[in-house]
């Protein structure tokens, strides 16, 4: 599998529900990031996780990394129809580029 | 505070001509970066400038791609003699800095700009 592969690769689910994405990488890592695309838009950023650290909450979104597994989820809780987006993990390597996977498609459903 | 600016959105250009994309980071970030994205996939890392420094250029084709960050004025992507495999959505992102802990380099949080979405016709 690619570094940062997200699953799953689509995902829809009814408003109000909680929607969990994965991601699973390969190499070691010094921070994941989590990123938001709108559709024909740009990236934004949602939240960072360092290597030393297990768990992260922004809002309505919880983040959790498994450097032992190398996986790492995104939950986002009570979703709204606003939240309908490409979800990407990127991992970050040394102290330069991001690696991000293909994303996971998330459409809320009113 | 300005986020990351990129011009043009859109861009179009025949086979054979150049493309020339601009990115000025967020204020205060002297660390560039550039992504490409074709449709339906994910970003791909390109290259890393600092000021007049090109620091990892791995993810640059070998040919027809260059890119700069002067000291004055925005980060250069130029594509020359561009093909219709060129077009995809160009991304820029900025970070303020590094910093480094026991044993890591860290890199600041990279903020995205909007893209250039450039079609060769």
């Amino acid at each position: 599998s690619q570094q940062g592969e997200e699953d799953p690769q689509a995902l829809s689910i009814q408003e109000g529900e909680n929607a969990t994405m994965n991601c699973s990488y390969k190499t070691s890592i010094n921070n994941l990031q989590w990123y938001r695309q709108n559709s024909g838009r740009g990236l934004v950023h949602l939240i960072l996780i360092r290597s030393n650290e297990r768990e992260k909450h922004s809002g309505r979104l919880r983040v959790t990394l498994d450097t032992s597994k190398k996986s790492s989820s995104l939950l986002i809780t009570a979703s709204r129809a606003a939240d309908t987006a490409s979800y990407f993990c990127a991992t970050g390597q040394g102290a330069q580029k991001l690696v991000f996977g293909q994303g996971t498609r998330l459409t809320i459903n009113p | 505070n300005a986020g990351v600016m990129q011009n043009p959105r859109h861009l179009v250009r025949r086979r054979g001509q150049e493309a020339r994309l601009r990115c000025s980071p967020m204020k205060g970030h002297s660390h560039v970066y550039w992504y490409r994205q074709l449709p339906e996939e994910g970003l791909k890392f390109m290259v890393y400038l600092q000021k007049e420094n090109i620091i990892d250029e791995s993810g640059m084709p070998k040919e027809r791609f260059s890119a700069e960050f002067p000291k004055e004025g925005p980060s250069i992507l130029r594509i020359q003699q561009v093909v219709r495999g060129d077009s995809a959505a160009y991304f820029c992102a900025s970070s303020a800095r590094q910093f480094a802990t026991t044993g890591h380099t860290h890199t600041d949080t990279q903020y995205f700009g909007p893209g250039t979405r450039l079609t060769v016709l």
